[in-house]
């Protein structure tokens, strides 16, 4: 069964810095491209960012190029987001989710890990 | 790029169909066959229910269908049933020089 499972959700000031991760099970994670996507609170689906599966290319929406930045570590089956310069608009419920059955669609997401950008 | 447009929230009875609409521009929907919907039950993750416009992953009942046409896509849900009240939010490829996905605001699917 496939499963993703984001942690390092917290509480940080404006301006602060955060990383998240997300561990994959269940799938070959190196066969998958993988997304960031975000929800504000009460909000819509707003995509950060994705990774190819071996990591050699990377994008970003333009609301967080610049600032943050995603890895993974395919050994550990796992993702990154790391979160510079954060804002009060970056709050928001962030999930993973992995590419398929195309790399334009996410076929499978994690429950998402709360960030709060607030002073 | 601007979300795409999708109507606040739609309505039907058990047994209906109702059809949500996603209207984007030559740069996104009407650019490229890769439209994709996702469902999402309040307090629960998204789930891929239509790709590549009309593509039904498998596990997805064959009553959600998809369409497009110019920069319209389109979710039909036939034979509502009660589990199908949940948000619905389209999604569109829109990169031209880059990788760039961009979704719509989400409609609100209530079945009465």
């Amino acid at each position: 069964e496939v499963q993703l499972v984001e942690s390092g959700g917290v509480v940080v000031q404006p301006g602060g810095s955060l990383r998240l991760s997300c561990a994959a099970s269940g799938f070959t994670f190196d066969d998958y491209t993988m997304h960031w996507v975000r929800q504000a609170p009460g909000k819509g689906l707003e995509w950060v960012s994705l990774i190819s599966w071996d990591g050699g290319s990377t994008y970003y929406a333009d609301s967080v190029k610049g600032r943050f930045t995603i890895s993974r570590d395919n050994s550990k089956n796992s993702l990154y987001l790391q979160m510079n310069s954060l804002r009060t608009e970056d709050t928001a419920l962030y999930y993973c989710a992995k590419g398929g059955p195309v790399d334009t669609a996410m076929g499978r997401w994690g429950q998402g890990t709360l960030v709060t950008v607030s002073s | 790029q601007s979300a795409l447009t999708q109507p606040r929230s739609v309505s039907g009875s058990p047994g209906q169909s109702v059809t949500i609409s996603c209207t984007g521009t030559s740069s996104d929907v009407g650019g490229y066959n890769y439209v994709s919907w996702y469902q999402q039950h309040p307090g629960k993750a998204p789930k891929l229910m239509i790709y590549d416009v009309s593509k039904r992953p498998s596990g997805v009942p064959d009553r959600f269908s998809g369409s497009k046409s110019g920069n319209t896509a389109s979710l039909t849900i036939s034979g509502l049933q009660a589990e199908d009240e949940a948000d619905y939010y389209c999604c569109s490829y829109a990169g031209s020089y880059t990788f760039d996905v961009v979704f719509g605001g989400g409609t609100k699917l209530t079945v009465l």
